[in-house]
């Protein structure tokens, strides 16, 4: 049973395309996250949302469009793809128990874009 | 802004030597810390979660301490085994910001 999945779990494409990374969590959790992990292995955050709503967008060219449609998801859309975009994307979520005490976050098995 | 380094960036030693990996943080207001461990190809897995009231955290052969005030976290990992071999990464989640801010990262590889 996979707490945090996302499809597809490889993605090449061509230069200048559309794509869509979709992600489901089966945790109930509240908050879900996109980060890029780049060539050097630097994991940085996207985005956040919590309930549904855009928490955080960490300076994210506006290619980049994540939607969620009910709190169990959050896909991640990419337009005019380019060859800087190629890195590996990870979905994760995480339950804020209360004011200081946020859970950890679990992560997904990671969607590996090459944009060629 | 919070900028998360660990060291070694990378670290090989024989089976059975306990090792100790380095995590430093540059602004001390964070909700908790935490360990994770990633195999080549993989995603994250949560190692310990350390919250900002507590200074340590155990878990099996692991042990992770935390002192906020000087900005440093360290893994303890005893008896290592080549099964450890992977990369471990910090990070932190600072007040204010619902976001993890992670390390660099420390590639560790445990020979038979």
């Amino acid at each position: 049973d996979t707490a945090v999945s996302q499809t597809p779990k490889y993605l090449v494409t061509q230069m200048g395309n559309d794509k869509s990374i979709k992600c489901e969590q089966n945790l109930g959790h509240d908050t879900m996250y996109w980060y890029k992990q780049d060539s050097k292995k630097f994991l940085k955050i996207m985005f956040s949302y919590n309930n549904k709503e855009l928490i955080i967008n960490e300076t994210v060219p506006n290619r980049f469009s994540p939607k969620s449609p009910d709190k169990a998801h959050l896909n991640l859309h990419i337009n005019s793809l380019e060859l800087g975009d190629s890195a590996v994307y990870f979905c994760a979520s995480s339950q804020d128990l209360a004011e200081d005490d946020w859970e950890t976050q679990y992560f997904g098995p990671g969607t590996r874009l090459l944009v060629l | 802004k919070q900028e998360v380094t660990q060291i070694p960036a990378a670290l090989s030693v024989p089976e059975g030597e306990n090792l100790v990996l380095n995590c430093s943080f540059t602004d001390s207001a964070i909700y908790n810390l935490q360990w994770f461990r990633q195999d080549p190809g993989k995603g994250l897995t949560s190692l310990l979660l350390i919250q900002s009231s507590q200074r340590e955290q155990t878990s099996g052969r692991l042990n992770a301490s935390l002192d906020k005030s000087s900005g440093r976290s360290t893994l303890y990992i005893a008896a290592s085994q080549p099964g450890d071999s992977a990369t471990y990464l910090c990070a932190v989640f600072p007040r204010g910001f619902q976001k993890l801010v992670f390390g660099t990262g420390t590639r560790l590889l445990v020979s038979p």
